[in-house]
């Protein structure tokens, strides 16, 4: 497909469990972007990856949350000891490799994660 | 006070109705998104502005970026136009994209 793809679209954890997010973004966007959206908000930025370099990771919310993208493509989102709050829409987009102008971010169905 | 404001937070109106959502934001830009997100669905990004106005069949964006204000409107609004806009900005940050997301209008068309 053209798109961007998320797996698994969602998922049941329960507390304390560790859960992985995957994201596959459009072939040869170099710029990758992970948001958590809580029920009836806005996305919230949380990390950041120019190829395999992690540039931002200001928004993740604890050190229970690790983001690697080792080859500059496939990303994964992982969650170590979810607890409720963790309980959102994870989401993933993908940019183009930037002209020096702002580019369009297209962005993945997301995996919706509940942690009983 | 979040650096993205949206209203109304809610629209109910009747199809063919002329629509407008308003986004204001406090920080300096480098771009500003408006996205669509219809329910249980993925997002899927309208347009990207930095000056002036885009137009994409129905659907028409402005930006004022001295009053750092920007306005969607959706003309002769149909059913299938329901759904959560959302406005976000691109802080001026050179190489990070990162968007910040207003908390979103719900549209809803009433047949």
């Amino acid at each position: 497909g053209a798109g961007v793809s998320q797996s698994p679209r969602y998922k049941v954890a329960k507390r304390g469990q560790d859960v992985a997010l995957r994201c596959d973004p459009i072939s040869g966007h170099v710029s990758l972007f992970w948001y958590q959206q809580a029920l009836g908000q806005g996305p919230e930025f949380l990390t950041y990856f120019q190829n395999e370099a992690q540039l931002d990771k200001s928004g993740l919310p604890s050190d229970r949350f690790f983001a690697e993208r080792p080859e500059g493509s496939v990303s994964t989102l992982k969650i170590q000891r979810t607890q409720q709050e963790d309980s959102a829409v994870y989401l993933c987009a993908s940019s183009p490799p930037t002209s020096g102008s702002p580019d369009t971010q297209y962005f993945g169905p997301g995996t919706r994660l509940t942690v009983l | 006070k979040n650096e993205v404001e949206q209203s109304p937070q809610n629209l109910t109106a009747q199809e063919g109705e002329f629509i407008t959502i308003n986004c204001s934001y406090s920080v300096g830009i480098s771009a500003l998104h408006w996205l669509q997100q219809h329910p249980g669905g993925g997002i899927v990004s309208l347009f990207m502005l930095s000056s002036g106005k885009k137009k994409h069949g129905r659907l028409i964006a402005t930006i004022n970026i001295q009053e750092k204000h920007s306005s969607l409107h959706i003309t002769a609004s149909h059913p299938r136009d329901s759904a959560v806009y959302i406005c976000a900005v691109a802080p001026f940050s050179f190489g990070n994209e990162k968007l910040t997301f207003g908390t979103g209008t719900r549209l809803t068309i009433i047949p």
